[in-house]
């Protein structure tokens, strides 16, 4: 079945750049998702890519396609104590209903 | 912006009793869904549903559970017979439609029922 894999715990001084890894199982994934959860709070969606990319960027934020390893990841440039929180890498298929979510990475930032 | 709400944030119950979980999606939002995630495990999908009806479940939403749209706002789940292991984060979904021309549209969550089962 559909799996989504990710490290649990990151750990990065603040300034420095950020990369949270995934891998994914399922080969006909169109979409890939990352979603940020801060303490005591619900699921953001921060960006997301389709599948016939490879790179994709937003501001802070570089994300990373490799289809043929099924390979994401989610670089954060210069991060910041707000960054601090649960980053879950999701997929799914043709935008369907189910979104199939890792485990999430907690993302730490040392001063 | 407009936000998906849900209530209570924290419910404590006894094993064997009912439970109902309220959502209020975004207004316009067509699309609804539950998802949960049990402490240290990941989100899982329970279901979806659109004009009121189921449109896909998963294995984990068996008979104990139900879903409805009582009056054009609430989006509810109902566990029937809690079990100990139905302790977890219950999360809302809603999203307008899946497609805006070709841009997805994302399903927004809300901030998550914490469910304990005593």
């Amino acid at each position: 079945g559909e799996d989504v894999e990710q490290s649990l715990f990151l750990s990065v001084r603040e300034g420095d750049s950020s990369v949270i890894n995934c891998t994914y199982t399922d080969s006909s994934s169109t979409y890939l998702y990352w979603y940020k959860q801060e303490p005591g709070a619900g699921l953001q969606l921060l960006t997301y890519i389709f599948s016939n990319m490879d790179m994709k960027q937003d501001q802070r934020l570089t994300v990373l396609l490799n289809k043929k390893d099924k390979h994401l990841s989610l670089r954060i440039a210069d991060t910041q104590t707000g960054d601090s929180a649960i980053y879950f890498c999701a997929e799914s298929n043709s935008g369907d209903d189910k979104i199939i979510f890792g485990k999430g990475t907690r993302l730490h930032i040392l001063p | 912006e407009p936000e998906v709400t849900q209530t209570p944030s924290h419910q404590v119950t006894q094993m064997g009793q009912e439970v109902i979980l309220r959502c209020v999606p975004i207004s316009n939002h067509l699309y609804f869904y539950w998802y949960r995630q049990i402490l240290g495990q990941k989100v899982e999908f329970l279901v979806s549903f659109y004009n009121n009806e189921i449109s896909e479940k998963s294995e984990i939403f068996d008979d104990q559970f139900s879903v409805e749209r009582p009056d054009g706002s609430n989006f509810t789940l109902k566990i029937r017979s809690t079990k100990l292991e139905d302790s977890a984060m219950y999360f809302c979904a809603s999203r307008e439609e899946i497609y805006t021309g070709n841009v997805l549209q994302p399903q927004h969550f809300g901030d998550g029922t914490r469910l304990s089962i005593l």
